[in-house]
């Protein structure tokens, strides 16, 4: 089985600040691992993901997010944030396996961005 | 173009009632899911269907009953609601078991 860590569960940072959200996992099979952001009162929207290949990644907004399998870790950046970077952002694990494709959240980092 | 959508997008009942929550997607996928999102926003898994096939059955309450008449269509029943059962149920859907998973806006069930 898979989980995910997200260790703060709160990042309050100024706006144009650099921001970093941090994520590890724990599997016994190699993962793909995702980010996804939630606004207010709305559902998820995938912001990037890691499936092979080259271990840093893009994706919108600005974000990117780098694998790193030694230290399971998957922590994702932004070099400047916005005040409407303000969600909340879930690191997310899923393997494929011959029953599906089961996604596992971590609990979560709620980003604040102050003027 | 709602990519995937449910409805209602809020849904409030009394304790005991039976009520469902309809979704749908467009995009062709012929894999959805219902995730749980309880009040401190932790996401998990419930239920998944492959062609309208049953495959990813989490411990889930059997007052819980997922019924997905076409791969495009995945709804969830609930019978006999209890007070726990209050939480944002998501939609999602992805293509052939595929990595990436599209979720709705939500359905927001509180349950008096």
């Amino acid at each position: 089985a898979q989980s995910v860590t997200q260790l703060d569960s709160q990042v309050p940072v100024f706006e144009e600040a650099p921001v970093e959200l941090r994520c590890n996992y724990s599997s016994s099979v190699s993962v793909y691992l995702f980010w996804y952001v939630q606004y207010p009162n709305q559902g998820l929207q995938l912001l990037l993901k890691y499936l092979s290949g080259s271990t840093l990644v893009k994706g919108i907004n600005g974000f990117e997010a780098e694998f790193n399998k030694s230290q399971t870790s998957f922590h994702l950046r932004k070099p400047s944030v916005h005040i409407s970077d303000t969600a909340e952002y879930f690191c997310a694990v899923t393997t494929r396996t011959g029953g599906g494709n089961k996604l596992t959240f971590g609990t979560g980092t709620q980003l604040k961005v102050e003027l | 173009d709602t990519a995937v959508s449910q409805t209602p997008k809020y849904l409030v009942t009394q304790m005991g009632n039976d009520k469902s929550i309809k979704c749908e997607q467009n995009l062709g996928h012929d894999t959805m899911y219902w995730y749980k999102q309880d009040s401190k926003k932790f996401l998990k898994i419930m239920f998944s269907y492959n062609n309208k096939e049953l495959i990813i059955n989490e411990t889930v309450p059997n007052r819980f009953s997922p019924k997905s008449p076409d791969k495009a269509h995945l709804n969830l029943h609930i019978n006999s609601l209890e007070l726990g059962d209050s939480a944002v149920y998501f939609c999602a859907s992805s293509q052939d078991r595929g990595h990436e998973q599209f979720f709705g806006p939500g359905t927001r069930l509180t349950v008096l």
